[in-house]
């Protein structure tokens, strides 16, 4: 069975200052694997996706994310945070084995602070 | 020009009662889902339709009923509603690997 396992629940930075989330995955088969963006009391808004081309992918917002085999990561990074980032994130794996149904990790708070 | 809505966005009701929520999506897509955002903010899958046949269905209470009128709709009928069931529910669709989200349905039960 596919998982992810999101490293920390809650993460706070400085605006201006660099960005990490971290998330490794669970899975037999060649992944696809997303981050998922949720501001208060919103839905659910793709940042970025991996699906087997290019392992350095850049989403929307000035992120990215790096999928690395040999760790079973796919991180998410910004180089400078801003005060609009703040919110919950998602590292999200999809599994073939139950059609595209999507399995989401437990999510990320990040803090931005000024 | 909303790709997936869902309606109502808040739905406060009684312990006992039974209430839908509806989706419908505009993108064309064959496959809808509904997930589950629970208290702690975990969204899991609990049913997957794709052209209007059931693909998916999670361990999830009986009580619990989707109905897909056609590939645009996907509704979620509940019955009997308990307080454990208060969640924001999150309708999506998809073609391929990307799923779109709804806005998502406050459900309190009191």
């Amino acid at each position: 069975a596919q998982s992810v396992t999101q490293l920390d629940s809650h993460v706070s930075v400085s605006e201006g200052t660099p960005v990490l989330l971290r998330c490794n995955y669970s899975s037999s088969y060649s992944p696809s694997l997303f981050w998922y963006v949720q501001h208060p009391n919103k839905g659910l808004q793709l940042l970025l996706k991996y699906t087997s081309a290019a392992t350095l992918v850049k989403g929307i917002n000035g992120f990215e994310a790096e999928f690395k085999k040999s760790e079973t990561s796919f991180h998410l990074t910004k180089p400078s945070a801003h005060m609009s980032d703040a919110a919950e994130y998602f590292c999200v794996v999809s599994d073939p084995q139950a059609g595209t149904a999507l399995i989401f990790g437990k999510g990320t708070t990040l803090s931005v602070s000024s | 020009d909303t790709a997936v809505s869902q309606t109502p966005k808040y739905l406060v009701t009684q312990m006992g009662n039974d209430k839908s929520i509806k989706c419908e999506q505009n993108l064309g897509h064959d496959t809808m889902y509904w997930y589950k955002q629970d208290s702690k903010k975990f969204l899991k899958i609990m049913f997957s339709y794709n052209n209007k046949e059931l693909i998916i269905n999670e361990t999830v209470p009986n009580r619990f009923s989707p109905k897909s009128p056609d590939k645009a709709h996907l509704n979620l009928h509940i019955n009997s509603l308990e307080l454990g069931d208060s969640a924001v529910y999150f309708c999506a669709s998809s073609q391929v690997d990307e799923q779109f989200f709804g806005p998502g349905t406050r459900l309190t039960v009191l």
